[in-house]
């Protein structure tokens, strides 16, 4: 099983401000990983896959980046409507699919 | 528009099995490629899928729930249907119905999400 690491839990952070998250494969997953956010009180919606395209609807402010076993979900200036949990998952090496233990993002 | 909606008791006992339904709208079930499946999330904690079928194919299953799980479609109805049989305390979790959002079987992303049940295990 593919074990999939987020760094930090927890990141506090200004409104307007840059925010960067981390996710770390136990093993290689290529580029075949997602993102998406969560709410309070809400289902996960998909922000991102294929490490770095954006779902439809998604604002440009969201970014995915890297491959292999890092990869790093960037909000270049957060808005209200962004303080959630994110979470990464693989599609590598199936099954199982895995998720990561979240980051939550919260107003410094 | 695709929608997917959950259904099913919100308490379950112990040792007794847990039974529930998605419904979809805005789309056949039989006429895509795409996969269809489910996730849970125990209260305050994080994501973990539990498996997923096409309508023709066979299930996938996660390992750590492989000997418990049964997942199944109604073509029929447009639904598919999840047990989890010998339910522990450990089980409560909010269940979120889902469809892979890639019709590749290697694009296992998912898209969309069901807005979730909760279901409580306990006597």
């Amino acid at each position: 099983e593919t074990v999939m690491t987020q760094s930090p839990a927890i990141l506090s952070v200004s409104p307007g401000e840059r925010a960067t998250l981390s996710c770390r494969a136990s093993q290689s997953v290529s580029n075949n990983l997602a993102w998406y956010q969560q709410r309070p009180g809400q289902a996960p919606r998909l922000l991102i896959y294929g490490a770095s395209t954006r779902a439809t609807g998604i604002p440009a402010r969201f970014s995915g980046s890297g491959s292999g076993t890092e990869f790093t979900l960037t909000i270049s200036s957060l808005q209200s409507e962004d303080f959630a949990v994110y979470y990464c998952q693989q599609y590598s090496n199936w099954p199982p699919i895995t998720f990561g233990g979240g980051t939550k993002v919260e107003i410094k | 528009q695709l929608q997917l909606q959950e259904s099913g008791p919100g308490l379950v006992k112990p040792s007794e099995t847990l039974s529930l339904t998605c419904s979809v709208s805005g789309a056949s079930i039989k006429s895509t490629s795409y996969s269809w499946g489910w996730v849970r999330q125990p209260p305050g904690k994080g994501l973990e899928w539990i498996g997923s079928m096409h309508y023709s194919g066979s299930p996938y299953y996660n390992p750590s729930f492989r000997s418990r799980v049964n997942m199944s479609i109604d073509t029929s109805k447009n639904q598919f249907s999840l047990t989890l049989t010998s339910v522990t305390a450990a089980d409560t979790a909010v269940y979120y119905c889902a469809r892979r959002g890639s019709p590749v079987v290697a694009f296992f992303w998912i898209d969309p999400w069901g807005p979730g049940t909760l279901v409580t295990v306990s006597s």
